[in-house]
């Protein structure tokens, strides 16, 4: 079965350190995402992705953060200076257009110490 | 502007019902529900796309009020392994991404 997958599953980083983490959607999909969830708390919308421009991004998606999709197949996200409060899980989704079901990959665990 | 939900959490023996409550103030033209289980990342239940309309995934089914922006989720005869949390979102990818509401906690004890 197609899935999204994610790498790191866990990544340390020092404060200020910038992050890069990865994601493969699933092949044929055409609509990219990326959430945040803080320990205990909601799956937070970071920013959606498609045709190789962001479409829309919410209000933590400040300057820190940027995605890319470098070739056909990885979508990254960008922090350049991570805070403390960038700890979080991160799961990247993908879909095959914006109104169907998004497939979410395991996540990239982010500490900042 | 995310979707409220309500209640914030439930406990319910195993084989009791539950219905969780999804509203916006803005549009909506579909709804998606996700389950999420500690510590694992959400998976899609269903989506809902019409007024009204209803879907069913095993004992678990949702409906959907278009006019009136509201959907429920239906959980009948609850099994130990819904257990979760739960969201709703407005669905779609271009201007409106998916953003969730803050969740109903689900648990389901023996």
């Amino acid at each position: 079965e197609p899935e999204v997958t994610q790498t790191p599953s866990h990544q340390v980083t020092q404060m200020g350190q910038e992050v890069i983490l990865r994601c493969v959607p699933i092949s044929n999909h055409l609509y990219f995402y990326w959430y945040r969830q803080i320990l205990g708390q909601k799956v937070e919308f970071l920013v959606s992705f498609y045709n190789n421009e962001i479409s829309e991004k919410s209000e933590i998606f400040d300057d820190q953060f940027s995605v890319e999709r470098p070739d056909g197949s990885n979508f990254t996200l960008k922090i350049r200076s991570t805070k403390l409060e960038d700890s979080a899980m991160y799961f990247c989704a993908s879909s095959d257009w914006g109104g169907t079901e998004a497939f979410f990959g395991q996540g990239t665990r982010l500490t900042v110490v | 502007q995310q979707p409220v939900q309500s209640p914030q959490a439930v406990i319910l023996r195993e084989g009791e019902d539950a219905v969780i409550n999804c509203s916006s103030s803005k549009a909506l033209y579909s709804v998606h529900w996700y389950r999420q289980k500690h510590g694992e990342a959400p998976v899609f239940l269903m989506i809902l796309l019409k007024g009204g309309e209803q879907k069913g995934h095993e004992k678990i089914s949702a409906s959907f009020n278009e006019k009136k922006q509201q959907s429920s989720l239906y959980l009948t005869a609850s099994q130990l392994s819904y257990s979760g949390t739960y969201f709703c979102g407005p669905g779609g990818g271009g201007a409106d991404g998916l953003t969730f509401g803050k969740g109903t906690h689900l648990i389901i004890q023996p």
